[in-house]
């Protein structure tokens, strides 16, 4: 039973355009999301969280939106920068999860190239 | 200040045998979890340990064991390994369990291949 899942493995971008990462939930007991990015040979970090009292968090040129009525959540990166090649992982957790229990997707590998 | 460190970071074993990883958390951090990220999917939680205490479980079987010692650091313990068991094993450390604004921080995780 996958309650996250990012149906894009991959995405291939072009430097200065708009990357937008998309993420499913099918779990409404959810109620914070985050974002974490991996490079290959290394663990993943932390990149941007949601409550699911907000509807958009923004952070530089990382921003997250949240439907909660679709159970939908995405990551835009605007400009999309060549250092942002990596693999971006949907993740959600709950209280009575305990927070810490994150919930991953399976991932999404972006390429941005010049 | 470092961060999360794990070791060794790969690990060769044949099917049947036992494998103890290791994980110092990151410095302040009291809480430590695993997880197993198998090859094209994302981190799977496997365990949580906070106070020495295994506080949170994902759906692994009883084969994987855990410990936490009184400076923080954890063990995880794989019993029979099975060729399933082949993944790179994530663990990460926060400062306190059960704050939804508490980022978790990961190591470089350990790659077990089980032949």
């Amino acid at each position: 039973d996958q309650q996250v899942k990012q149906n894009s493995p991959s995405l291939s971008v072009q430097e200065g355009r708009i990357s937008i990462l998309n993420c499913d939930y099918t779990n409404s007991m959810f109620d914070y999301f985050l974002w974490y990015k991996k490079y290959p040979a290394e663990g993943p970090t932390f990149l941007i969280s949601i409550s699911s009292i907000k509807d958009k968090n923004e952070d530089g040129r990382f921003t997250v939106f949240l439907n909660k009525s679709a159970k939908h959540l995405s990551l835009h990166i605007v400009p999309s920068q060549p250092g942002d090649s990596a693999v971006y992982f949907c993740a959600a957790s709950s209280f009575s999860g305990g927070y810490n229990k994150l919930i991953f997707g399976a991932g999404t590998r972006l390429a941005v190239h010049p | 200040d470092a961060g999360v460190t794990q070791s060794p970071t790969h690990l060769i074993k044949t099917r049947g045998q036992q494998v103890t990883l290791r994980c110092s958390p990151k410095s302040g951090h009291d809480t430590v979890s695993w997880y197993q990220q198998a090859l094209g999917q994302g981190p799977q939680f496997i365990f949580q340990y906070y106070e020495e205490e295994e506080r949170q479980r994902g759906n692994f079987p009883d084969r994987f064991s855990g410990h936490q010692f009184p400076n923080y650091s954890s063990e995880l313990n794989v019993n029979a390994l099975l060729l399933g068991d082949s993944a790179l094993y994530l663990c990460a450390s926060s400062r306190t369990a059960g704050q939804p604004n508490e980022k978790l921080f990961f190591g470089s995780g350990t790659q077990l291949s089980v032949l």
